[in-house]
């Protein structure tokens, strides 16, 4: 049964850092690309981060780009997020997730799904 | 940035009744598209993606149709433990991936 896990969540200052931890179980995480997606109280969910399975391809939303750092180690089947420089709007459940893709009928490949999510960790920045 | 538009913000439906949901964007995703189940506290479940192939163990009531920019999610006969917000999202042009504002499906 795939699994994913997030912890590390908790109260911040403005301008504080926090690092969110996301354990992986149940697949070969170390051939997965995996993201990281935020949820504020009362809003819609918003792509902050991507790491492909090696690494080599990383992406950011432009709202954390420069704050944030994503990094994985596949030797730990774990996913991490750095957030530095955190502001009010930083406040929202942070999930991990885990990206695939797939064939069609007709043979075309589909990349980008996310499959899996785990439950979230809360990350509150107040003073 | 793909703009995803979800309606309605919320709907009731009578319990056996049909739930139908519609999911915008604002450019063509060709079949590109998920839907996702999530309910409080837990992890948000993948029901349906390529617009229509339902995932691993997700029941037949639930069905997905439409492309390019135009789909819909439909539970074909409501029961109690599908109360949740559903959300769509697109994965046809990344990054980065973008979301609708879900819609939360309460029992009448």
């Amino acid at each position: 049964e795939v699994q994913l896990v997030e912890s590390g969540g908790g109260l911040v200052q403005p301008g504080g850092s926090l690092r969110l931890s996301c354990a992986a179980s149940g697949f070969n995480f170390s051939t997965y690309s995996m993201s990281w997606v935020r949820q504020a109280a009362g809003k819609g969910l918003e792509w902050i981060s991507y790491i492909s399975s090696g690494s080599s391809t990383i992406y950011y939303a432009d709202s954390v780009k420069g704050r944030f750092t994503i990094s994985r180690d596949n030797a730990k089947n774990s996913l991490y997020l750095q957030m530095s420089s955190l502001r009010d709007e930083g406040t929202a459940v942070y999930f991990c997730a885990r990206v695939t893709g797939y064939y069609d009928s007709r043979g075309s490949y589909y990349g980008g799904l996310t499959d899996y999510w785990g439950q979230g960790t809360l990350v509150t920045v107040s003073s | 940035e793909i703009v995803i538009t979800q309606s309605p913000a919320t709907l009731s439906v009578s319990p056996g009744e049909r739930a139908t949901l519609s999911c915008r964007a604002s450019q063509s995703v060709s079949s590109s598209l998920a839907w996702y189940q999530h309910k409080p506290g837990q992890a948000p479940r993948l029901l349906i993606y390529g617009a229509s192939t339902r995932a691993t163990g997700v029941p037949a009531r639930f069905s997905g149709s439409g492309s390019g920019t135009e789909f819909t999610l439909t539970i074909s006969s409501l029961q109690s433990e599908d109360s949740a917000v559903y959300f769509c999202q697109q994965y046809d042009n990344w990054p980065p991936w973008t979301f609708g504002q879900g819609t939360k499906v309460e029992l009448k």
